[in-house]
């Protein structure tokens, strides 16, 4: 079974407007963390945003918020006033436990639009 | 703050060569990740390692694959003999905590992009 699960292949948005890029995840283990990287054309992996499974509140890092729904098993990642910089590769990620099962998902490809 | 340092950059080899990739991880980061990146996918770990033990090698190809992390700082990836297949980018990360469910986040080098032919 796929452990994180991002079913928008590709999004576009308009240049200013916000966009909401889906994860959905699965874990018996109550012990895990959420993650967000995104990925330019250039190669690089970038860390955006992290979230705890225990953390009370939403995590939010400048312009990128994280919408942690827990019994939905869901950690949408919002960009607020896209910009043209942000096209790029985005994917959500979970590590389980204690040193186990760091998985990525497949990627939501963002492009944004002038 | 030096990054995640790798290379080479790019590798072109043939079937059945081998190829070795190098990392070297920010200072003072324990924790040691190698992943494979298959073009449109996300990556892949294949091991990952606490100082200069290995916490995690359960997608590791071992008939083929090896790493090592001597010291506990610097690791190489060994590939022999190379398959059509392992054509990919392999990405270095590392983080400073140890490898539990907590907010280390890794931090990725620039990769090496490996072309099997």
């Amino acid at each position: 079974a796929q452990k994180i699960t991002q079913t928008q292949p590709g999004m576009f948005v308009q240049e200013k407007e916000a966009v909401t890029l889906d994860c959905t995840y699965d874990t018996s283990d109550p012990s895990y963390g959420l993650f967000w990287y995104k990925q330019p054309s250039s190669g690089e992996m970038i860390f955006l945003i992290y979230q705890g499974s225990y953390d009370q509140q939403n995590a939010t890092e400048g312009r990128y918020s994280l919408n942690f729904q827990k019994a939905r098993k869901s950690a949408n990642l919002v960009i607020s006033a896209s910009q043209l910089g942000d096209s790029a590769m985005y994917f959500c990620a979970m590590r389980e436990g204690y040193g186990q099962n760091f998985v990525f998902g497949p990627g939501t490809r963002l492009s944004v639009l002038p | 703050e030096a990054g995640v340092a790798q290379s080479p950059r790019y590798k072109i080899i043939e079937k059945r060569q081998s190829v070795a990739f190098w990392c070297n991880p920010i200072s003072g980061h324990a924790t040691l990740y190698w992943y494979q990146q298959i073009l449109g996918q996300g990556p892949k770990l294949l091991i990952q390692f606490q100082n200069n033990g290995v916490v995690d090698d359960s997608q590791l190809p071992k008939d083929r694959f090896s790493a090592e992390r001597l010291k506990g700082v610097d690791s190489t990836l060994k590939i022999q003999p190379a398959k059509l297949e392992d054509s990919a980018v392999y990405l270095c990360a590392s983080s400073l905590g140890p490898p539990a469910g907590s907010g280390y986040e890794q931090y990725f080098g620039p990769g090496t992009r490996l072309t099997v032919t």
